[in-house]
């Protein structure tokens, strides 16, 4: 159990176009969900958290206007990167946890998202 | 404040052979502890994790961590390893005291020699 999805898995797009990535956790019901961002060969910074149906909770640096999160219901959360530019081109990942934040909570992890701003 | 250390960015070992990733923590809080493996373009898989009980935690694939506190450490072992171990591994704290915050250590990529 605890499988979570990612789709796409990579994309392509152009300057100034919008990307939308969603994640699902397909067997289980995800109260907290996080989006990571991972650039090359260095490790996973957290972007965000959102609970179910609340708006989501930013890190410190991250632009609310440009990485938009919607966690729709216990099993879906999208992270849409408007008007992307080449500097956004990463590896986005996303989180499940049943529980809401707790330090206990373990959370499992999508495969991952390759986004290539041409 | 939190923080963690992983203090190889590299470790390669002959197949067989012991592993040992050393991981360290601060946290002004009592912390969960985790570690992740992360293959080539694939997400974090859940090997173990520490969360105030036993202080040895035996985790997936024959890999188990012991939390020392008096050492603030965390260091995640095999006693043999294989050549499907070769991947990259995450020490995470986490805590929820003073503001749920997760950190991810800077990871340590594990080399397995044929």
């Amino acid at each position: 159990g605890a499988v979570v999805s990612q789709h796409p898995s990579r994309v392509i797009c152009k300057s100034g176009t919008s990307v939308k990535i969603e994640c699902r956790s397909l067997d289980f019901q995800a109260t907290t969900m996080f989006w990571y961002r991972q650039f090359p060969k260095k490790s996973l910074m957290l972007m965000a958290t959102s609970n179910e149906g609340s708006k989501a909770t930013y890190e410190q640096g991250v632009e609310k206007d440009k990485f938009l999160i919607n966690h729709a219901s216990l099993t879906l959360s999208t992270l849409t990167v408007t008007s992307a530019h080449p500097e956004d081109s990463s590896f986005y990942i996303c989180s499940c946890s049943r529980t809401a934040q707790s330090r206990a909570g373990t959370q499992y992890f999508g495969p991952g998202t390759r986004l290539l701003v041409l | 404040a939190q923080s963690v250390t992983q203090l190889d960015s590299h470790v390669s070992v002959s197949e067989g052979t012991p592993v040992l990733l050393r991981c360290n923590y601060s946290s002004s809080y009592s912390p969960s502890l985790f570690w992740y493996v992360q293959h080539p373009n694939k997400g974090l898989q859940l090997l173990l994790k520490y969360t105030s009980a036993a202080t040895l935690v035996k985790g997936i694939n024959g890999f188990e961590a012991e939390f020392k506190k008096s050492e603030t450490s965390f260091h995640l072992t095999k006693p043999s390893a294989h050549m499907s171990d070769a991947a990259e591994y995450f020490c995470v704290v986490s805590s929820d005291t003073g503001g749920f915050k997760t950190i991810f250590g800077a990871g340590t990529r594990l080399f397995v020699k044929a």
